[in-house]
């Protein structure tokens, strides 16, 4: 079975600080790769995604991600964070032709002002 | 993107009642799919629910326990049976986009059971 791994469990950055939060999944195969964020009191929303193509995937308000097959990972990148980002990130894969995601554990980010 | 809302947002409940957790999606999907979300825990998916068959629960899930009824193609529910203080969790529904990759997730509802 898929399982997907995060690395650090809380970041605390200053604002205008570089971000890298990493993820790595198990399964080998051909994936689809997300990252959501949960801002405090909303809605889990999609922040980016990768299915195929450019590995370097750009989402919403600055963020990117790089997904490198030979590593198995799929890393959330912003160069300059700010107090908004404050958030757990989560990122989540699954296998093509299935639907069903298997989540990290998510990270949670500080950002001080 | 689909528009989902949850009913219950927030409920305590006493040790085994049970609760029935309403998601509603603003348009007509094939597959919705219910997560749990413990605390301090990862999303864990409880089961897939196609309208016109039974759903489908991931290893750890019975239906004895979150039974899921899907009536039509924007509406489903989920109960938790029997709740204990173990099932105090944020439960989530979710959808996918028409190419099936994509999951848009409602707002939860959380429960603590006491």
């Amino acid at each position: 079975a898929q399982s997907v791994s995060q690395h650090n469990h809380h970041v605390i950055l200053s604002e205008a600080a570089s971000l890298e939060l990493g993820c790595n999944y198990s399964y080998g195969g051909t994936v689809n790769l997300f990252w959501y964020v949960q801002y405090p009191g909303q809605h889990l929303q999609l922040l980016l995604k990768y299915f195929s193509g450019d590995p370097l995937v750009k989402g919403i308000k600055g963020f990117e991600a790089e997904f490198i097959k030979s590593k198995f990972s799929f890393n959330l990148r912003k160069p300059s964070v700010q107090w908004s980002d404050t958030a757990e990130y989560f990122c989540a894969v699954n296998d093509k032709g299935y639907s069903t995601l298997t989540f990290g554990k998510g990270t949670m980010l500080l950002v001080s002002p | 993107s689909a528009v989902i809302s949850q009913k219950p947002s927030r409920d305590i409940c006493q040790r085994g009642t049970s609760l029935t957790i309403q998601c509603q999606v603003d348009s007509q999907v094939t597959m919705m799919f219910w997560y749990r979300q413990q605390p301090g825990q990862s999303l864990t998916l409880i089961a897939t629910a196609n309208q016109g068959s039974e759903a489908t629960y991931e290893s750890g899930f019975v239906i004895d326990k979150f039974p899921i009824s899907r009536p039509n193609l924007t509406f489903s529910t989920l109960t938790v049976s029997n709740m204990s203080p173990e099932d105090s969790s944020i439960y989530l529904c979710s959808v996918t986009d028409p190419k099936g990759y994509e999951q848009y997730f409602g707002p939860g509802t959380r429960l603590t059971v006491t």
